[in-house]
Parts: structure tokens; sequence; C-alpha cells
């Protein structure tokens, strides 16, 4: 069962230069969301996906743009990365809605940029 | 704007009982979450308290009061595997797009010998 698989799980950027992190889920789930979490930090919201068409912004959602590109993938992308955007990234998927609080989280994708 | 709080760091010893709470302050609040992270891992889910009262899985419990806006986790018969950080996330209620959720900084539990 591969449940959510992120792409790629380590990558190096130079400032300036543009990447798309890839997220796929294999459970069916309605909604899709974009997590950073930086050093001894919680997880920060960057952008989330209700269901196949829609996307809306989260908390930090400057710098990145989404696409949801069908029920199972939604991708996160860096038009211009800067050294701020150097962290580690989660997807996530839950059912509809989230009813029961569960989100389910890929490994997470550790982003440097110099 | 939302915001959550829950303290830094807690200690204890194996077999004991710990308690880490969460306060929040947010709108359009449905339900409170706790998800457990091992060294950087992928965060995985504890438990969801979507009314007030106790929720019981196993060693672990969570608790929510909507009317004072804290919420805890309960971990009972501390093993040493149980060291890990722990996060309170809210689940916000956003008209027709289903909700989203918004995470604490988390608390960093040590399980000493």
């Amino acid at each position: 069962n591969a449940g959510v698989t992120q792409t790629p799980k380590f990558q190096v950027l130079k400032t300036g230069q543009s990447m798309t992190l890839q997220c796929a889920q294999d459970m069916n789930h309605n909604s899709m969301y974009w997590y950073r979490q930086d050093p001894g930090m919680g997880l920060r919201l960057i952008y989330y996906s209700a269901s196949e068409g829609t996307t809306d912004k989260g908390e930090v959602p400057n710098g990145y743009n989404v696409s949801r590109l069908n029920k199972r993938e939604f991708s996160l992308r860096l038009e211009s990365a800067a050294p701020s955007q150097t962290s580690v990234y989660f997807c996530a998927s839950s059912e509809a809605g989230g009813t029961t609080g569960e989100l389910f989280f890929g490994e997470g994708s550790r982003l440097t940029v110099l | 704007g939302q915001s959550l709080e829950q303290p830094s760091e807690v200690t204890a010893v194996e077999g004991a009982i710990v308690q880490i709470n969460c306060t929040y302050q947010t709108s359009g609040f449905y339900g409170l979450s706790w998800y457990q992270q091992h060294d950087g891992g992928a965060p995985t889910f504890l438990s969801y308290n979507g009314l007030d009262g106790l929720e019981e899985t196993g060693r672990f419990s969570s608790f929510l009061s909507r009317s004072d806006s804290y919420g805890y986790l309960l971990l009972q018969e501390l093993q040493m595997k149980d060291s890990a950080s722990y996060f309170c996330a809210v689940r916000l209620l956003i008209y027709n797009q289903g909700g989203k959720l918004i995470f604490g900084q988390g608390t960093e539990l040590s399980v000493k010998p």
C-alpha cells in the first residue's frame, strides 16, 4: 500500500531556479494538502485542495503555486526559489473534508535553496 | 488569524503519565486532532475530538473543551518509543469546501529511563 507518495525526496536548488514537487495518493481521497516544516516548527499549510478542480491558499502561499492535476495528484511549484524556501515539504490527503481530522502524510521532500 | 499554543518541551520517565495541553484561537472551529512525528518523518494521526469530552485509543487519550478552547493529549504507561514530537491541529470548517487543518508548533516529548 503506497498511500501518499512524494517526489523527489531530496533536492538542492540555486536561488532563482524553479522546480515542481509531485504528490500522488492512491486512497481515493478528495482532499489534498501541502505543508512546509522548518526546524523546530510545526507544519504550516501552503495550499490545499478540497476536491478535484479546486485549490485554496493556506497560511503561507507566497512564492508557491499548485495544480490539482486529477483526483490522485497535487503538485507544488516554486517558480523562483529563494533561500527562505529551504524546508521540508509534506503532502497529505484526507477523505472529503477531513471529517475525522485524519490526514495521511507522505514521507516529505527535503529542499535546500542555496 | 488562527493560533494554537502548546508547550515546546515535556520530559517524563518511562511508565509515567504525561499530559500535553493545547489552547487555540480560531474561527470556524470544527475539531481538534493530534499527530505524532518521529525524527522529522511523516506525521501520523493519533486521535480526533469533534465533540467535547474524552476519546480513548489504547494508551492515548484526548480531551476537548470547546467552551474553554482547550484540549489535551494524555499518554499513559510511557515507553521509550513515545519520545517524539506531538502536534495539535485544529480542523477549520469552510463552507462547501471541506476542512483544512492548522497545526500548532509541536511539543517535544522526551521519555527517560
